[in-house]
């Protein structure tokens, strides 16, 4: 059974980071795209960049370019988005989905909320 | 703002069919087609058809998308009561190297 679960909601003030994970499970990890996408309360959906495992590479969303960092860990199936220097407009739910034809699987989300 | 064209509504009676639009450019809908992803409220989307146009395992035949030119759409026939829903398209954009999303179509079911 294919999973994506994500770590729990996170509240942090603006200027901190946060660091999300997304643990994979019952497909091969290195074979498929992975994304994180997010979307702000009541907004459409935002991506924010892409992590190709077998490539060793990552792209990331221009407008997120400086902020954010995207990684895996192949021992444990795990994607990691890190977000630095937050405001409130970060405020979101975050999501990690696995690319197959488009974004076919999805994980439950993480909230984030920046306030202060 | 959305880099793929929605409508923002579309309402429709119950058993009737809805045909839901998501306009781009040559850069991305024109060349790489466009997927389409299902959203009820507080929950993750599902895919329903991917970027050729194919339905994933367990997706009902009443989702039909198709493209022509740069405007792809999502067909729903014999519209159901939890086919309400926000529906969002998706792709690869060429030129932005980039995925972009429409901003979503809510459709309610009347």
């Amino acid at each position: 059974q294919l999973l994506l679960v994500q770590s729990g909601a996170e509240v942090k003030k603006p200027g901190a980071s946060v660091k999300l994970s997304c643990k994979t499970s019952g497909y091969s990890f290195m074979d498929f795209y992975m994304h994180w996408i997010r979307q702000a309360p009541g907004q459409g959906l935002e991506w924010m960049g892409i992590i190709k495992p077998r490539a060793g590479r990552t792209t990331y969303a221009q407008r997120f370019q400086g902020r954010v960092t995207m990684a895996w860990d192949t021992s444990t199936s795990t994607i990691f988005m890190e977000l630095i220097s937050l405001k409130s407009d970060d405020t979101a739910v975050y999501f990690c989905a696995r690319e197959a034809g488009g974004f076919s699987d999805w994980g439950q989300g993480s909230l984030v909320i920046v306030s202060s | 703002q959305a880099f793929l064209a929605q409508p923002p509504s579309v309402s429709k009676d119950l058993g009737q069919t809805a045909t839901l639009t998501c306009t781009g450019s040559a850069d991305n809908v024109g060349s790489r087609g466009a997927a389409w992803l299902q959203q009820h409220q507080g929950h993750p989307p599902k895919l329903l058809s991917s970027t050729d146009n194919n339905r994933p395992s367990g997706i009902s035949e009443r989702f039909l998308a198709s493209r022509s030119g740069n405007t792809a759409s999502l067909t729903i026939i014999r519209l159901l009561p939890e086919d309400e829903a926000d529906y969002y398209c998706s792709t690869w954009d060429t030129s932005l190297s980039a995925w972009v999303f429409g901003g979503g179509t809510k459709l309610t079911v009347l």
